[in-house]
């Protein structure tokens, strides 16, 4: 069965610092990942995803994840932190592999960033 | 382009009360998705639609829980009676079936039951 980890309930920055959240996941069959944020009394918002094509993906507000099958990781980075970054980070898989059913999510990673 | 679409954005009620949630999924889409988030259990899927078909519904907590989709463009969650441990943000989400498995979110449904 599919399932997603994210290491660290909660992460703290410095404005301008490297914004590493990760996600370790497990699946039994090709996965496509994906990335999603949510601000505050929000929905959430998909950052980027992965569906099988190249292995660096770039999302939206400067953020990537690099798929890496050998570690099952897709750790979310960005090069330099803002202070409208902060919000909760939320990975996931989907559930049957390929884009098909729901998505498994990670428990989140809050991302504070200190100015 | 208007999003998914879900009413009431919060609803307080006391326990015992029905509790009924809406959704209008995107136009076109083919598939909706019930979420429950709480800071317990993160984010859970409670069931889920194809075509307005359910296709698992093994995600919902007991018998108190319902949902329908009528049509492509409406579905609801129900909750009959309601419990203080029902308190949750209720999310749902549509894609299509056949598309990249991206999900597109509603802004949620902030349930207290007292």
């Amino acid at each position: 069965a599919q399932s997603v980890t994210q290491l660290g309930s909660h992460v703290s920055v410095s404005e301008g610092a490297l914004v590493l959240l990760r996600c370790n996941y497990s699946s039994s069959v090709p996965p496509y990942l994906f990335w999603y944020v949510q601000y505050p009394n929000q929905g959430l918002q998909l950052l980027l995803k992965y569906t099988s094509a190249a292995t660096l993906v770039k999302g939206i507000n400067g953020f990537e994840a690099e798929f890496k099958k050998s570690e099952t990781s897709f750790h979310l980075t960005k090069p330099s932190a803002h202070m409208s970054d902060a919000a909760e980070y939320f990975c996931a898989v989907t559930a049957y592999g390929g884009s098909q059913g729901n998505l498994i999510f990670g428990k989140g990673t809050k991302l504070s960033v200190k100015p | 382009d208007a999003g998914v679409i879900q009413s009431p954005r919060h609803e307080v009620t006391e326990m015992g009360q029905e509790v009924t949630l809406r959704c209008k999924p995107i136009s076109g889409h083919n598939s909706l998705f019930w979420y429950r988030q709480t800071m317990m259990r993160g984010l859970e899927l409670l069931i889920y639609f194809n075509n307005n078909v359910p296709i698992d519904d093994s995600g919902m907590p007991e018998d108190r829980f319902s949902a329908k989709m009528p049509n492509a463009s409406f579905s609801t969650l129900k909750i009959q009676p309601s419990e203080p441990r029902d308190s949750a943000v209720y999310f749902c989400a549509s894609n299509f079936l056949s598309g990249s498995g991206e999900q597109f979110f509603g802004p949620g449904t902030r349930l207290t039951v007292l």
